[in-house]
């Protein structure tokens, strides 16, 4: 049971390049998010999903979008990096709202260093 | 506007001690639901409980218990006879209940990384 898997674990990107994370679920949940990890200032959502081919933004959306054509697939991209997006960014999934008591599940993170 | 406070940023203590991580949190909305999660060195969060603002029986599973005090606004932590591979960092988190269709807000502490030392 793989759970939420996210490709890459880690990347190094230059100013300006581009770059999409691919976040996979295999337990069938509604509910998707993107969140990024900084020193300091524990887990920040960016965007997040309610279901196949929706999306909303989270509390620091700006640099990023996103994407969920498929129930099992979240996809943040970078169009083009910068410094301030250097950070660790985990993908959550769960079956429905949090507001339901539902737990997120989290992925092992991707390690982002933009230089 | 909701807010949770760890204000443990780190806590180191020798295998075996007991260890109490603290959770305090506001909210203007009565009921919620609260969460406790772990970071191992690894990286990846794990799930380890949830709390619903109605329920306020502590909970204990093993060595972990989890002390809910609603008068209070905390959600505090456990660890009986801390073990090495208790080592992680530990987030809790707040999120309003959902009446209808749709997100609801999670808010996540800074976390506490604890340190145990064999």
């Amino acid at each position: 049971n793989a759970g939420v898997t996210q490709t890459p674990k880690f990347r190094v990107l230059k100013t300006g390049q581009s770059m999409t994370l691919l976040c996979a679920q295999d337990m069938n949940h509604e509910y998707m998010y993107w969140y990024r990890q900084d020193p300091g200032m524990g887990l920040r959502l960016i965007h997040y999903s309610v279901g196949e081919g929706t999306t909303a933004k989270g509390e620091v959306p700006d640099g990023y979008n996103v994407s969920r054509l498929k129930k099992q697939n979240f996809l943040l991209g970078l169009e083009s990096a910068a410094p301030s997006q250097t950070s660790v960014y985990f993908c959550a999934s769960s079956y429905s709202s949090t507001g339901k008591g539902q737990p997120q599940h989290f992925g092992d993170g991707t390690r982002l260093s933009i230089l | 506007a909701q807010k949770v406070t760890q204000a443990q940023t780190e806590i180191s203590v020798v295998e075996k001690e007991d260890v109490t991580l603290d959770c305090v949190y506001e909210t203007r909305d009565t009921t919620y639901y609260l969460f406790w999660y772990k970071q191992p060195p690894s990286g990846e969060l794990v799930f380890l409980i949830r709390r619903n603002s109605f329920d306020e029986q502590n909970e204990i599973s093993g060595r972990y218990s989890w002390n809910f005090q609603k008068s209070t606004s905390s959600f505090n932590f456990t660890i009986t006879a801390s073990q090495v591979v208790d080592s992680a960092v530990y987030f809790c988190a707040l999120s309003e209940v959902l009446f209808s269709g749709g997100y609801q807000k999670v808010t996540f502490g800074t976390g506490t990384k604890l340190q145990v030392i064999p």
